[in-house]
């Protein structure tokens, strides 16, 4: 059974600081990683992917993945009200097809 | 470019109906996934389809549910004899190739009085 554990939250920041969003996941063999963002009522937004160790970024947003640790992280700088969403982390194994595992979500609070 | 289109975007029907989403893939993908998403609960694949063919139903109820992706025109996602229980967002998504990042349509919001 392969899951994919994030912490539910919400976690609550002041705007313009870093929010920082953890992702676990079960299996080693893992491949494709993706930080989708939701607004309510609305759709999986892809905001970042990630396939390989290391840090990725991309405006504010900076993904790091360290699959010796199965663990996958979305850091965003200067957080803004705009930013307040469900999170959701998804993994992705290609010998199945490449079909999402998604997390639960954490929600996000950016308070002004 | 047109992103991925679902309809109808609201559904409503009673217990024993039966209820069909369409979902129109990207132009130039061939590739559709359909997942669901209960109320307050994650997303869950439910399966994924190539044009004509269905590669992985795993996440597919036994009974009552079906999908299809036609040569021509939209993947249909077909829930037959509706129950309370089905209420829920259910979500396609399309890529151009299994190695490539999915991109979701607006969902389909069903509800079963």
């Amino acid at each position: 059974q392969k899951e994919v554990e994030q912490n539910s939250g919400p976690l609550s920041v002041p705007e313009g600081a870093i929010a920082s969003l953890n992702c676990t996941y079960s299996d080693r063999v893992s491949q494709s990683f993706f930080w989708y963002r939701q607004y309510s009522g609305k759709s999986p937004e892809l905001i970042m992917s990630i396939y390989s160790n290391g840090d990725k970024e991309d405006g504010r947003f900076t993904a790091q993945l360290n699959k010796a640790s199965q663990y996958v992280s979305l850091l965003i700088r200067d957080s803004q009200p705009s930013d307040s969403a469900t999170y959701l982390c998804a993994v992705g194994w290609k010998e199945y097809g490449n079909k999402l595992v998604f997390g639960a979500g954490t929600i996000l609070r950016v308070k002004s | 470019n047109a992103g991925v289109m679902q309809n109808p975007r609201h559904l409503v029907r009673r217990r024993g109906q039966e209820a069909r989403l369409r979902c129109s893939p990207m132009k130039g993908h061939s590739h559709v996934y359909w997942y669901r998403q209960l109320p307050e609960e994650g997303l869950k694949f439910m399966v994924y389809l190539q044009k004509e063919n269905i590669i992985d139903e795993s996440g597919m109820p036994k009974e009552r549910f079906s999908a299809e992706f036609p040569k021509e025109g939209p993947s249909i996602l077909r829930i037959q004899q509706v129950v309370r229980g089905d209420s829920a967002a259910y979500f396609c998504a399309s890529l151009p190739g299994i190695d490539n990042e999915q991109f979701f349509g607006p969902g389909t919001r069903l509800t079963v009085l």
